[in-house]
């Protein structure tokens, strides 16, 4: 089914380990961004990207990088995990930036660094 | 982005109309009022969005004041599966700017 796709669902991390977080659309979006939700908050944008090739920071970047050498893909890594990491990470993706164009999201990898 | 204020719950009863309230009292001319709800542990789900006219689909309702500061989100016969958290975000049209803006939203909790 077309679709964002997340992967992993669930992974604990330790302090200081390393991953990424792959996403993955295959809808042709331009569009694709990560957010982190946190317990009793919203979701806060970490990253975003308007095409492959471009990245740019969100609200919360720190402890994060990205890359986008593809529409399709949007990686989110952890260079150094930290407890505070601790976190629920959504994918999004959409055609455009347009005010026309719905969002859609994948379904969520659960992280817990310890 | 304008920011917006939600109450941090309601409920309804099923079967029953949800009026989902939002204020958005900062909004600017260009900024356009979406909804978004997230069912628990789900990625958040677009639901519909506007610029000042209603509008409605086959989820629900959107009623924007004329001075376009407020706006409601009608869920016509609520479910039990219309239980979730709702989101009320304004963002401009296009643009690196354009990028949406989460915040607590408001739990709705249908009852049977």
């Amino acid at each position: 089914n077309a679709g964002v796709t997340q992967t992993p669902k669930f992974q604990v991390l330790k302090t200081g380990q390393s991953m990424t977080l792959q996403c993955a659309q295959d809808m042709n979006h331009e569009y694709m961004s990560w957010y982190r939700q946190d317990p009793g908050m919203g979701l806060r944008l970490i990253h975003y990207s308007v095409g492959a090739g471009i990245t740019d920071q969100g609200e919360v970047p720190n402890g994060y990088n990205v890359s986008r050498s593809t529409t399709e893909d949007f990686p989110l890594r952890l260079l150094s995990a930290a407890p505070s990491q601790t976190s629920v990470y959504f994918c999004a993706s959409s055609l455009g930036t347009g005010m026309h164009y719905g969002y859609t999201f994948g379904s969520g990898t659960r992280l817990t660094v310890v | 982005d304008a920011k917006t204020t939600q109450p941090p719950s309601m409920d309804c009863a099923e079967g029953r109309a949800a009026n989902l309230p939002c204020n958005h009292s900062t909004i600017s001319g260009n900024e356009y009022v979406y909804w978004y709800r997230q069912i628990h542990s789900q990625g958040p789900q677009y639901i519909i969005h506007g610029l000042k006219n209603n509008e409605t689909n086959e989820m629900a309702s959107l009623i924007i004041t004329e001075d376009r500061k407020s706006s409601t989100l009608i869920l016509p016969h609520a479910t039990l599966r219309d239980t979730a958290v709702y989101y009320c975000i304004v963002r401009v049209a296009s643009g690196a700017n354009s990028k949406l803006t989460f915040g607590k939203g408001i739990t709705l909790s249908v009852r049977p």
